[in-house]
């Protein structure tokens, strides 16, 4: 069974870091790329990045250009996300998200996903 | 960057009844690169439709998916307790970046 399962919620203060992990199991990890997908409150989805987990090549989000790191432990099946310099506009559920390769083409529908993970940002 | 709004906002239906949920693109959605997506509090959201119209796997059939250029429909047809939730449209023709709509919810009446 196909299963993303990602770390607890995390409280920082504003100009920390944060660094998310999200688990893979049921399937060969380094055959997909890895997305990263966040959600603050009241907002819509919002695409971060992914990372290719056989060869660790990424591809950011302008938005997060220079402050989001994506980066993978093929051996433990694990993808990270590192956001740093935190403000309170960072607030939101983070999720980890399986994209597909199909024909050697990257396709970006997210397939599955992890449950999130809820990153508060606060004095 | 290409901007989806679904509508109506929230839909509200009894079990058994056909939900047509719309999703509109500020420009063509190249090759039909849309999908739909299930998302219930506190879980994980659900792929239900890529390619516009090709159902994820596990998908049940009353789930289906059209539509083309800028207008795209999800349908659910006799609603079980179990489809009210949010749903969302999702591009991905011009990725990155790729965008997604605000929601609708689908609430039982």
């Amino acid at each position: 069974q196909v299963h993303l399962v990602q770390s607890g919620a995390e409280v920082e203060k504003p100009g920390a870091s944060v660094k998310l992990s999200c688990k893979a199991s049921g399937f060969t990890f380094s055959n997909y790329p890895m997305h990263w997908v966040r959600q603050a409150p009241g907002q819509r989805l919002e695409w971060m990045g992914w990372i290719n987990a056989a060869t660790g090549n990424t591809k950011y989000s302008q938005k997060f250009q220079g402050r989001v790191t994506i980066t993978r432990d093929t051996s433990a099946s694990i993808a990270y996300l590192e956001l740093t310099t935190l403000r309170s506009e960072d607030t939101a559920v983070y999720y980890c998200a399986r994209g597909p390769i199909i024909g050697g083409s990257v396709f970006y529908w997210f397939d599955p996903w992890g449950q999130g993970t809820l990153v508060t940002v606060s004095t | 960057e290409i901007v989806l709004t679904q509508s109506p906002g929230t839909l509200s239906l009894s079990p058994g009844e056909r939900a047509t949920l719309s999703c509109r693109a500020s420009q063509s959605v190249s090759t039909s690169s849309l999908a739909w997506y299930q998302h219930k509090p506190g879980q994980a959201p659900r792929l239900l439709i890529y390619g516009a119209s090709s159902r994820a796997t596990d998908i049940p059939d009353r789930f289906s998916g059209s539509g083309s250029g800028t207008d795209f429909t999800l349908t659910i047809n006799r609603l079980e307790p179990e489809d009210f939730a949010v749903y969302y449209c999702q591009q991905y023709g011009s990725s990155p970046p790729v965008t997604f709509g605000q929601g609708t919810r689908l609430e039982i009446k």
